[in-house]
Parts: structure tokens; C-alpha cells; sequence
């Protein structure tokens, strides 16, 4: 159930894009994104809720395919402040266990001068 | 600052032996959950609990088991540690209206165990 990131890692230089991509083979109620910095906890990038719907924050947004039970995250010109390992967590239904949040391996992006 | 507090922040135990992690929630928050990351892994998700009870459980043995308390402070206990254990431990609490739908999670700093 544990859901599958593309890619594993990605390295940037500062105003480039980037897409990483969680994909998962069981139907999904929501997809979450989180970014964690080296030695320090996950924070709180955006949830997205089957339908479709697409959230941004500042110049990061997500999409959410339901039908292939596909998200990606698209990082536009990227900042320093961007790198770090970015965790896709799933949620198969709304509530009990289905409402348990299983993460993703991660995607390690470096953001270079 | 997520409002979410864990301690100890490190430790070191040897094989065999027991440990207690606490986690104090944000307050408001009525479902807390424990997640296990090896070095260089996501969070391989424990346990959660809502209103004091399990509802939900990972791939992990019984000798990992939780408590959630009124106040919804929550401990996570290991019996008779393996080296495998060492990790970070962390804790994430949300608000869950009636324990359904989803929500923001907020997570502390973590507890990094070390096993001898």
C-alpha cells in the first residue's frame, strides 16, 4: 500500500522546474505532500482530494489524477530554500484505517547556485 | 512550531531492553499517529490513535504498542529492543471532526533512539 515515488532524487540549479511524481495501486481518498530538511521534522506542503483538484502554495503546486491514482508535485523556478526530501503520504478511504497516512520513500531534490 | 512536543529527543538503549517515547499534541488535536524513519527513509507508518483508541496499525510487531491519553498526549512503548529499532521516531497529531476525513498533519521534532 505504501505508495511509489518518482524520481528518487533530482538535482537542480536555482530557477529550473522540477516534477516528482507518487503514484499508487489502490484507489485513494487523498494524497498529501510533505518537505523535511535535513535533521529536522516533515512540514506541510498541500493536500489534495480525489476529484481532481489542484492546490498550490507559493510557486509549488500538485495536481491529482483519481483516475490513475497518480499525484505530482511541480516546484517552479526553484529556490534554494526548495532542497530537501519531499514525501507524497496517501490516504486509501475517510476515516478508521483507511484514514491511516502511509508515506512514499521520498524524492531528495538539491537546489545548486 | 507545530505546538508538537517529543522527549526524550535522543536516546541510547541496548538490545533487549524497553523504552517509553511521549509526545505531547497540539492542542485541539484528537488523533495522533507514530511513524518509524530509518536513516534516509520515509516514515514507515506505526500506529494512530483517535480518542484514546487504536484505529489503525502498520507492519510492526506487537511489541510496539501505543497510548493515547484525555489530555491527547500519547506514549509509544518497545519491548525487548533489536538492533533495527534504531531510528528516528516521530510523532504527528491532527484534528479529525469525529475521526473522519483528513487534515493537515503536524509533527514534532522526533525522539532518535539508538540501539547497542
Amino acid at each position: 500500500q505504501q505508495p511509489v515515488q518518482s524520481p528518487q532524487a533530482v538535482i537542480l540549479r536555482e530557477g529550473e522546474d522540477a516534477v516528482i511524481n507518487c503514484s499508487s495501486s489502490k484507489a485513494l481518498y487523498s494524497v498529501h505532500w510533505y518537505r523535511q530538511k535535513h535533521g529536522e521534522a516533515p512540514v506541510f506542503l498541500m493536500i489534495l482530494l480525489k476529484g481532481g483538484e489542484q492546490k498550490g502554495h507559493e510557486k509549488i503546486s500538485a495536481s491529482f489524477n483519481e483516475k490513475k491514482q497518480q499525484s505530482s508535485l511541480y516546484l517552479t523556478a526553484s529556490q534554494l530554500s526548495y532542497s530537501g526530501t519531499y514525501f507524497c503520504g496517501t490516504e486509501m478511504g475517510y476515516g478508521g484505517s483507511q484514514g491511516n497516512l502511509i508515506f512514499g520513500k521520498g524524492t531528495k531534490l538539491s537546489v545548486k547556485p | 512550531e507545530t505546538g508538537v512536543t517529543q522527549s526524550p529527543t535522543h536516546l541510547i538503549k541496548t538490545r533487549g531492553q524497553q523504552v517509553t517515547l511521549r509526545c505531547s499534541s497540539q492542542s485541539g488535536h484528537n488523533t495522533v499517529s507514530w511513524y518509524q524513519q530509518a536513516l534516509g527513509q520515509g516514515p514507515q507508518f506505526i500506529f494512530q490513535y483517535y480518542r484514546e483508541e487504536e484505529n489503525g496499525r502498520g507492519n510492526f510487531p506487537p511489541r510496539f504498542s501505543g497510548l493515547q491519553f484525555p489530555n491527547y498526549s500519547s506514549e509509544l512503548n518497545v519491548n525487548a529492543l533489536e538492533l533495527d529499532d534504531s531510528a528516528l521516531y516521530l510523532c504527528a497529531s491532527r484534528h479529525l471532526p469525529l475521526g473522519l476525513g483528513t487534515g493537515e498533519l503536524f509533527f514534532g521534532e522526533g525522539s532518535r533512539l539508538t540501539v547497542l
